[in-house]
């Protein structure tokens, strides 16, 4: 089985503060690994990929992969409540995507 | 980026009657889609792999009787749910991805069914 762990949270943080997400993989061929968010009864959508070992940023958001570790972080910097949703890591192992079960991350204002 | 379509966004069936959702890739072709289903609150559970001219792979414990999966062309995917009863109501999404670097892999918009 390939397992996908997130901590469900919710995490909170306050606006302009630094998100910090955390995901763990058990399957070490895994190539990709992706983080979506999914707003509630909506479908999810794709923030960032990264499929080499170090940080990948794209404006407010840094993805940080350790293929040694089998980790993989989402960094979003001066959060504002827009982001409140859930966040999906996702671990493409040439197959398909496997998902965790989410974090869920509230921005109090 | 790329676009994956879904249709319908939500359905409303009885019990007993068949419901068929579409999934289409709108810019690129999609040789593999994938249909995932979501509880409330649950994470996505892939269901199967749709593959374009082949017989799909389901994971275990779907049924594949039930779950018709169907891709006729490069750009379209179809999902029917057989004789759907009210615990199929969820929602389901399909996805697909272009090849090259990152294999980035996009949803649909979703369909929520609800069997009454």
């Amino acid at each position: 089985q390939k397992e996908v762990e997130q901590n469900s949270g919710p995490l909170s943080v306050p606006e302009g503060a630094i998100a910090s997400l955390n995901c763990t993989y058990s399957d070490r061929g895994s190539q990709s690994f992706f983080w979506y968010r999914q707003y509630s009864g909506k479908s999810p959508e794709l923030i960032m990929f990264i499929y080499s070992n170090g940080d990948k940023e794209d404006g407010r958001f840094t993805a940080q992969l350790n293929k040694a570790s089998q980790y993989v972080s989402l960094l979003i910097r001066d959060s504002q409540p827009s982001d409140s949703a859930t966040y999906l890591c996702a671990v493409f192992s040439g197959y398909a995507l496997n998902f965790g079960k989410g974090t869920s991350l509230l921005v109090t204002p | 980026g790329a676009v994956v379509s879904q249709h319908p966004s939500w359905v409303i069936c009885k019990s007993g009657t068949s419901v068929k959702i579409e999934c289409r890739s709108l810019d690129f072709q999609a040789t593999t889609m994938f249909w995932y289903r979501q509880f409330p609150k649950q994470s996505l559970m892939l269901m199967a792999t749709s593959n374009e001219g082949s017989k799909a792979t389901y994971e275990q414990g779907v049924e594949k009787d039930k779950f018709l999966i169907n891709h006729a062309s490069l750009t379209l995917s179809t999902l029917t749910v057989t004789s759907a009863h009210p615990e199929d109501s969820s929602f389901y999404i399909c996805s697909a991805g272009e090849t090259g670097t990152g294999n980035t892999i996009y949803f649909g918009e979703g369909s929520w069914l609800t069997v009454v």
